[in-house]
């Protein structure tokens, strides 16, 4: 079976560009979650998607990042327009749909975003 | 504010030894406490996971602790390996939360 991936692996944009990352979770998983990873710090939460609707978003960092889970499969994660603290690596992560008790996060390989 | 603390020296030990790594919190109490293994240009690996009502969980060579008083948990590697060699995250997870919080982890290498 297919884990988590990503699209694209690295992406290299200037200030002001706009890059669209994308994510497929496995198969059959509700649960979509974005996550990032920038430079010297923890990997931290972004966003939560059930199906196609958000279910937390607390960890967006502001308007310019906009995350689409259209028909509850893949999702993607536009910034627009990329500054440069934007840099880092983007997670994306799948689970199973919950039922009250602890269901695994799946992650993918990252996307390693650099603006320049 | 909640904060996770993970020794972000680097943990050099010998092959066949135990490591361990240690995840303090602050500021809030988790209803779970998950361990993670990252390889560099991978995404994190699921290992364990620890309830709140856990003393200790054990899955193979490793083994994980969860001291709420402390508010600390240890993860321990017996009969290290060089292919043990990753980066361990800590997330420890208040209940009814999906959301991930992530120490910054330590970066564990095992020599021959």
């Amino acid at each position: 079976e297919a884990g988590v991936t990503q699209f694209p692996s690295h992406s290299v944009i200037e200030k002001g560009q706009t890059v669209t990352l994308r994510c497929d979770p496995i198969s059959g998983h509700d649960n979509l979650y974005w996550y990032r990873r920038v430079m010297g710090k923890e990997i931290k939460f972004l966003l939560h998607f059930v199906k196609e609707s958000k279910q937390d978003e607390s960890g967006m960092p502001n308007n310019r990042f906009l995350a689409e889970r259209t028909g509850g499969t893949y999702s993607t994660l536009k910034v627009q327009p990329a500054e440069l603290e934007d840099s880092g690596v983007y997670f994306c992560a799948s689970s199973q749909a919950s039922s009250g008790s602890y269901n695994e996060q799946f992650f993918g390989p990252g996307t390693r975003l650099t603006v320049l | 504010s909640q904060k996770i603390e993970q020794n972000s020296e680097a943990l050099n030990i010998q092959e066949g030894k135990t490591a361990t790594l240690t995840c303090n919190y602050t500021n809030y109490s988790p209803a779970y406490l998950q361990w993670y293994r990252q390889d560099p240009g991978r995404g994190p690996v699921f290992l364990l996971l620890i309830r709140e009502n856990e003393k200790e969980k054990r899955k193979e060579r490793l083994k994980v602790t969860f001291d709420t008083t402390l508010k600390q948990s240890l993860f321990h590697i017996t009969a290290s390996q060089p292919a043990d060699s990753a980066t361990y995250l800590c997330a420890p997870r208040p209940g009814g939360y999906n959301k991930l919080i992530f120490g910054a982890g330590t970066r564990l290498a095992v020599h021959p």
